[in-house]
């Protein structure tokens, strides 16, 4: 498998305009979890969905974040607009539910690094 | 408050060397605690997963073991490909659904 797919690898917007960043998790995979890691924040948990279904959203920033999951081979993590602070490298991970937790053995992508100007 | 914290920030090891890392937590209703390893510009590698109190597990040169209130990660003999971001997570809180991140331990072995 090619593992978990994310693009666009790197980013450089101006403030104020829409961002779009988009992931395919692993071939069967039930959930899918966005992250945000920064030097100052760590990694933080946006949102998380199970068979397409958003789970827990408390880690969204705020309204101008959005996620959707139209089927099982595709997410999209939206910003509108942008702004310098959202500087930060995205991850997208996916898991497989197996008998333990939902996060059993999540698999990262590579990120998304994004520059807002 | 629920939160998690690893210690120590940094960690410079000789090579063969043993140490441990830390992670304590106070988050309620545990679900899971999770180990990952991240090396730069790359995202976190899934290590073990551990659900309860007692429970160890071995990769390795890494041993990871779970307290009520505490994880350790033992590394055993490590060598400079070991260098890497340690990163302790918790699932748990008052609906079982939230994640917890540390921020990490830097680990750098040297030759």
């Amino acid at each position: 498998d090619a593992g978990v797919i994310q693009s666009p690898r790197h980013e450089v917007t101006e403030m104020g305009q829409e961002v779009t960043l988009r992931c395919k998790p692993i071939s069967g995979h039930d959930y899918l979890f966005w992250y945000r890691q920064t030097m100052m924040r760590g990694l933080e948990l946006l949102i998380y969905f199970n068979n397409n279904v958003p789970i827990d959203d408390s880690g969204m920033p705020e309204d101008r974040f959005s996620a959707k999951m139209p089927n099982a081979s595709f997410s999209t993590l939206k910003i509108q607009p942008s702004e310098p602070r959202d500087s930060a490298v995205y991850f997208c991970a996916s898991s497989l539910e197996g008998s333990g937790s939902p996060s059993d053995e999540q698999y990262f992508g590579p990120g998304t690094r994004l520059t807002v100007t | 408050e629920d939160q998690v914290t690893q210690s120590p920030e940094a960690l410079r090891l000789q090579e063969g060397e043993s140490s441990s890392l830390n992670c304590s937590y106070t988050v309620s209703g545990l679900r899971g605690l999770f180990w990952y390893r991240q090396d730069p510009g790359k995202g976190p590698e899934f290590l073990f997963t551990l659900y309860s109190a007692g429970e160890e597990k071995e990769k390795e040169r890494l041993k990871a073991t779970l307290t009520k209130k505490e994880s350790f990660l033992h590394i055993t003999a490590p060598k400079p490909e070991d260098s890497a971001t340690y990163l302790c997570a918790v699932q748990g809180g008052y609906n079982f659904n939230k994640f917890y991140f540390g921020s990490g331990t830097k680990l750098n072995v040297k030759p």
